[in-house]
C-alpha cells in the first residue's frame, strides 16, 4: 500500500502558484520524497525529489517539514500544461515505485 | 520523450489469446520495470530487471505473464490466455542504479494499453 496520503483534486487558476500537499507520516529514516506527475494518456513524469532539505529545479520546488511527516510540492506559474495527476511517493533510492491514487490537478483559464 | 520507447502503443485482443509487449529502455540503463494501470488507479509495479537478471515479481504476476529481458537491453512481456482482467495499460520504465549515476529516476515509456474483449 501506498504509504502517502494526498487530495483526491484540486484547482489552481493558470498563472497562479499550484500548492499540492502530501501526509507521510510513516516516513522512516532512509527514505526519499518523490514526485510524479502523469499527463492524460502518457506514462509518469519525474518532477523532484528530497531527503529533509527543501528542493527547487526548473518544474518545481518541494518544501519537507522538518519531521518529515509531510511536504508541499509547488508549481510556481502554473499553465494549463500542468494538467494532471500527480503522485507522491516515498521510497528507498533504487526501488520500485509504490504509487497510490495521486491528486488530480485542474488547472483553470 | 523520455527515450524508453514501447510497442505497440494499442492492442486489442479476445479472450484467451496470447499477447507480448516489447519495451526499449534507454541505451545505458540497466534497470528496467514493468508497471500496469487500471483506469483511475495509479500504476502498479509487476516487475523489474537488472541487467539480464529478473530480481523482483510482483504478486500481481501471476503464471500466465512471463518477462523475459534476454541480453540486458530491451525487454518483453507475454500475457497468455488473456482475461477480460487484463485490460490496463502496461508501462515501463528504465533507471540506472545510483552508485553508477548522480540520480536514480526512473523514465516512463509511452505505455501500451491493452483491450481483452
Amino acid at each position: 500500500d501506498a504509504k502517502t496520503t494526498q487530495p483526491t483534486s484540486m484547482d489552481c487558476a493558470e498563472g497562479r502558484a499550484a500548492n499540492l500537499p502530501c501526509n507521510h507520516s510513516t516516513i522512516s529514516g532512509n527514505e526519499y520524497v518523490y514526485w510524479y506527475r502523469q499527463i492524460h494518456s502518457q506514462g509518469p513524469q519525474y518532477i523532484i525529489h528530497g531527503l529533509k532539505n527543501n528542493e527547487t529545479n526548473e518544474m518545481a520546488s518541494l518544501i519537507i517539514t522538518e519531521d518529515r511527516k509531510s511536504s508541499t510540492l509547488i508549481l510556481p506559474h502554473a499553465t494549463l500544461r500542468d494538467t494532471a495527476v500527480y503522485y507522491c511517493i516515498v521510497m528507498n533510492r533504487d526501488d520500485k515505485i509504490i504509487f497510490g491514487k495521486g491528486t488530480r490537478l485542474h488547472i483553470l483559464p | 520523450d523520455t527515450g524508453v520507447s514501447q510497442d505497440p502503443r494499442h492492442k486489442i485482443t479476445k479472450r484467451g489469446q496470447n499477447v507480448t509487449f516489447r519495451c526499449d529502455p534507454i541505451s545505458e540503463h540497466n534497470r528496467l520495470y514493468w508497471y500496469r494501470q487500471t483506469l483511475g488507479q495509479g500504476p502498479e509495479f509487476l516487475t523489474y530487471f537488472q541487467n539480464e537478471a529478473q530480481l523482483e515479481k510482483s504478486r500481481l504476476l501471476s503464471d500466465r505473464f512471463s518477462a523475459e529481458r534476454p541480453k540486458g537491453s530491451f525487454s518483453t512481456l507475454e500475457i497468455q490466455r488473456t482475461e477480460q482482467g487484463d485490460s490496463a495499460m502496461y508501462l515501463c520504465a528504465s533507471s540506472l542504479p545510483i552508485q553508477v549515476a548522480s540520480t536514480d529516476t526512473q523514465y516512463f515509456g509511452p505505455g501500451t494499453r491493452l483491450t481483452v474483449l
